[in-house]
């Protein structure tokens, strides 16, 4: 059974606050790393997809880094507004013909205005 | 328009009964799945379909039946529902495998099915 971990399991912050979170995954077979940003009463959507030891990657004020030696991902938001608020979700991927995705459960976000 | 649909958003229906929730995706992607949001808010895979094909089915009763028609659309069939089917369940798609590429996934709104 894969162990993926995020913390904090959620997190409150004020509106222009920076603020960062962690997925741990196993650190052997890794292929890739995804996290997915999930608003309350929408569907996941992936933010990124990351695959190589030191990747980083940004979107707008959200960026990323990815260690695969001791199987961690930091996902950070700079200048955190209301909208932001949602569930961060990580997704490890240990590749090989399987088709499939062991998700964290997530860290729930909350900015406050 | 919506890449990846599925319905109905609710279900309510008593144990024992049988239903379905359809799921339809309009990116023409080849691989679809069906994840379950479980009592601990995990989302976990049931099933993955490539091409009409299915390739996991991780070790979900045979209660739970996916039927995939055609590449767009990836059904799901449950009989006999029991109390413990009570969950979120949702459905993807990926343009190509997940696992063999970097594929991201592209997901439904989810079905909240409620079994009383």
């Amino acid at each position: 059974i894969l162990n993926v971990e995020q913390s904090p399991q959620s997190l409150h912050v004020q509106e222009g606050d920076s603020t960062n979170f962690t997925c741990s995954f196993p650190s052997s077979n890794f292929y890739a790393l995804h996290w997915y940003r999930w608003e309350t009463a929408k569907s996941p959507e992936a933010l990124f997809v990351m695959t190589l030891n030191g990747d980083e990657k940004k979107k707008g004020r959200i960026s990323a880094t990815l260690n695969t030696k001791e199987g961690y991902s930091y996902l950070y938001i700079k200048g955190s507004q209301p909208e932001d608020s949602a569930t961060y979700l990580c997704a490890f991927d240990g590749g090989g013909s399987n088709y499939k995705l062991t998700f964290g459960k997530g860290t729930l976000l909350t900015v406050n205005p | 328009d919506t890449a990846v649909s599925q319905t109905p958003k609710y279900l309510v229906t008593q144990m024992g009964n049988d239903k379905s929730i359809k799921c339809e995706q309009n990116l023409g992607h080849d691989t679809m799945y069906w994840y379950k949001q479980d009592s601990k808010k995990f989302l976990k895979i049931m099933f993955s379909y490539n091409n009409k094909e299915l390739i996991i089915n991780e070790t979900v009763p045979n209660r739970f039946s996916p039927k995939s028609p055609d590449k767009a659309h990836l059904n799901l069939h449950i009989n006999s529902l029991e109390l413990g089917d009570s969950a979120v369940y949702f459905c993807a798609s990926s343009q190509d495998e997940v696992g063999l590429t970097n594929e991201k996934l592209f997901f439904g709104s989810g079905t909240q099915l409620s079994v009383l």
